[in-house]
């Protein structure tokens, strides 16, 4: 079983939809969960952090259930411009930050 | 952007030679990470120095090795090039502690022909 498993998508939604990203993580020792957003051929940008249940930052929220392993991402109102890969990112043990293979968003117009 | 730099931006190399990828971390960053990133994959965890020592590693083979330097930038040398190494390799800096946002720089492309 891999570390991490993501949605593999890809996620084609219109502009204006509501998508859910699931991921989730074998190591309990895990304390801070980051989503990470990579555009095409460039570097993972920090998107969020989650260090208790959840966090929001406008159109975005990110939930964590650690009985469950599990970390969610859902994106309101969709923009074209958010179309990339979203990476789940926990950090564990030895304060390593392992990533899961992504899930690719396309917002259509 | 990140403050975090690394050198070259794209290299060509052939199987069996040896290459050296540079970093430099943002400003107060004390800790480096290395990942690799094949086409169509996430990054994989290399390994990560903290203050000049290795404090972690991924599942990679001896041929890929590193150093953090006291300034706290860093290099990533592989040798005994294989084709499958062609990929992007990422450079993080952080600030080490609880939070641990990873900043990360534009990468190394790597195409081992």
């Amino acid at each position: 079983r891999k570390e991490v498993e993501q949605d593999p998508g890809p996620f084609n939604v219109p502009e204006g939809a509501t998508v859910a990203f699931n991921c989730t993580y074998s190591n309990s020792a895990s304390q801070s969960f980051f989503w990470y957003r990579q555009d095409c051929r460039k570097e993972p940008k920090l998107l969020m952090s989650v260090y208790s249940s959840g966090n929001e930052d406008g159109r975005f929220t990110a939930q964590l259930n650690r009985a469950s392993q599990y970390i969610s991402l859902l994106i309101r109102d969709s923009k074209l411009s958010d179309s990339a890969t979203y990476l789940c990112a926990p950090r564990g043990g030895g304060f390593k930050t392992i990533f899961g293979a992504g899930t690719r968003l396309f917002v259509k117009a | 952007e990140t403050g975090v730099t690394q050198s070259p931006t794209h290299l060509i190399k052939t199987r069996g030679q040896q290459v050296t990828l540079r970093c430099s971390s943002q400003s107060g960053h004390n800790t480096v990470s290395w990942y690799q990133q094949a086409l169509g994959q996430g990054p994989q965890f290399i390994f990560q120095y903290y203050r000049e020592e290795e404090n972690g590693r991924g599942n990679f083979p001896p041929r890929f090795s590193g150093l953090q330097f006291p300034n706290y930038s860093s290099e990533l040398n592989v040798n005994a090039l294989e084709l499958d190494d062609s990929a992007l390799y990422l450079c993080a800096s952080s600030g080490g502690g609880y939070t641990g946002e990873l900043f990360f720089g534009e990468g190394s492309r790597l195409t081992v022909l």
